[in-house]
């Protein structure tokens, strides 16, 4: 694809709740991170993947948190048992060779 | 890890004036400074980055400029324009090593006034 694709744009979770946030990355890219917006604040490092492999997850919050790319390609973050302070935008961005981020569209997740 | 702080948090100017965001950086290996743009509920956009190896970099309205010793860098804006109203980061990354992780800095709102 020309482009970072996220979806759901937006998603309402009960407190307990599952989710599972896809990721689209761009045809061929092999690095492929995640990060969370919070409101009013900048993202901030959750995991990293290159192609399969997930090199870093230093920055996932708790073990509810969860993420895969099991063919090096589509990605998936999966937040088990929500709370309400998961509520945030969840971004999905892969990498140039000459460390150029795109950016997706990101995920609005309001727990409630 | 690396810590990013930025100033000021929200800044107000006039339309035509200059604008000027400023960042610190704590970690002596990061050397790679992009900044983003990001207007409400879009995505970051990647505006000018710089590398530690140029201490300045333009690109029309847009400028960087660096200093590696003091650890830190600015954005400079000349003739704002209302369509420059948005939330700007700046960020620090290495450049191997964990994957090219960016660390944020918390985010300035310009707002440019008519």
């Amino acid at each position: 694809g020309a482009g970072v694709s996220q979806s759901p744009r937006y998603k309402v979770a009960k407190r307990g709740q599952d989710v599972a946030l896809r990721c689209d990355p761009i045809s061929g890219h092999v690095s492929l991170f995640w990060y969370q917006q919070a409101l009013g604040q900048g993202p901030e490092f959750l995991t990293y993947f290159q192609n399969e492999a997930q090199l870093d997850k230093s920055g996932l919050p708790s073990d509810r948190f969860f993420a895969e790319r099991p063919e090096g390609s589509v990605s998936t973050l999966k937040i088990q048992r929500t709370q309400q302070e998961d509520s945030a935008v969840y971004l999905c961005a892969t990498i140039t060779a000459n460390y150029g981020y795109t950016f997706g569209s990101g995920t609005r997740l309001t727990v409630v | 890890g690396e810590n990013v702080e930025q100033h000021p948090s929200t800044l107000s100017v006039q339309e035509g004036d200059s604008a000027v965001i400023k960042c610190t950086y704590s970690d002596s290996a990061s050397n790679y400074f992009p900044w983003y743009k990001q207007e409400l509920g879009k995505r970051p956009q990647l505006i000018i980055d710089i590398r530690s190896n140029v201490g300045e970099k333009k690109d029309q309205r847009i400028a960087v400029t660096l200093n590696k010793t003091a650890k830190h860098f600015s954005l400079h804006i000349t003739e704002t324009q209302p369509e420059d109203s948005a939330v700007y980061f700046c960020a620090a990354s290495k450049a191997a090593g964990g994957g090219n992780k960016l660390t944020f800095g918390t985010g300035t709102q310009l707002k440019v006034e008519l």
